[in-house]
């Protein structure tokens, strides 16, 4: 089947524009994850949804970044006035949130560079 | 919050040596612990996981291994490939009985060589 699938896969962007990023997760999978990763870094945790809501945002670094899934399906990353040091992969994953199958599958994710 | 650090950040072996790759958390009552790929460019997939009512678990060459006094888990490669070489990362759940909820570690880069 289809799996974790992220648009677009490269975006150049001028500092203070906003952006968004979209993942459409596994069919049926209700937990969906945001990620950053930055050069020979792991990924650094940004908000986790179960279904429609934000289970933890934590992650998130200030609130010019925002993400939504609406349906409970696919989600969107908003960022303003993005900064350079928003320059990363974004990556997105689903998993099928059950108590024995917690494998996150992961999309391709979207490089965003802030020039 | 949970802590999840990884050790070495880079591992250079020879072709058929073996691998290990260890990674501490902070959070007594995490229960499942996943090791995840990266190959360039790529995305990261899971090659193994365990959870915390075993001790060890194999996957043909690939093993997992946790000590929950000590709250640590290894990653242990045997007869690396030089396909093996690739990032790897650690994760461990943040919220009890909440597995969904991962941190990951920062990565260890692993090359064998042939």
């Amino acid at each position: 089947g289809a799996g974790v699938s992220q648009t677009p896969s490269n975006k150049v962007t001028e500092k203070g524009k906003y952006v968004e990023l979209r993942c459409d997760p596994i069919s049926g999978h209700t937990a969906l994850y945001w990620y950053r990763q930055s050069l020979g870094q792991g990924p650094e945790f940004l908000i986790y949804f179960q279904g429609t809501g934000a289970a933890d945002d934590s992650g998130l670094p200030n609130d010019r970044f925002f993400a939504v899934r609406p349906e409970g399906s696919v989600s969107t990353l908003k960022i303003q006035r993005t900064e350079r040091g928003d320059s990363a992969v974004y990556l997105c994953a689903s998993s099928r949130d059950s108590g024995h199958y917690n494998e996150q599958f992961f999309g391709p994710g979207t490089r965003l560079t802030v020039l | 919050g949970e802590n999840v650090e990884q050790h070495p950040s880079t591992l250079s072996v020879q072709e058929g040596d073996s691998a290990v790759i260890k990674c501490t958390y902070s959070d007594s009552a995490s229960n499942y612990f996943p090791w995840y790929k990266q190959e360039l460019g790529k995305r990261p997939q899971l090659i193994i996981d365990i959870r915390s009512n075993v001790g060890e678990k194999k996957d043909q060459r690939i093993a997992v291994t946790l000590n929950k006094t000590a709250k640590h888990f290894s990653l242990h490669i045997t007869e690396t490939q030089p396909e093996d070489s690739a990032v790897y990362f650690c994760a461990a759940p943040i919220q009890l009985y909440n597995n969904n909820d991962m941190r990951f570690g920062a990565g260890t880069r692993l090359t064998v060589k042939p």
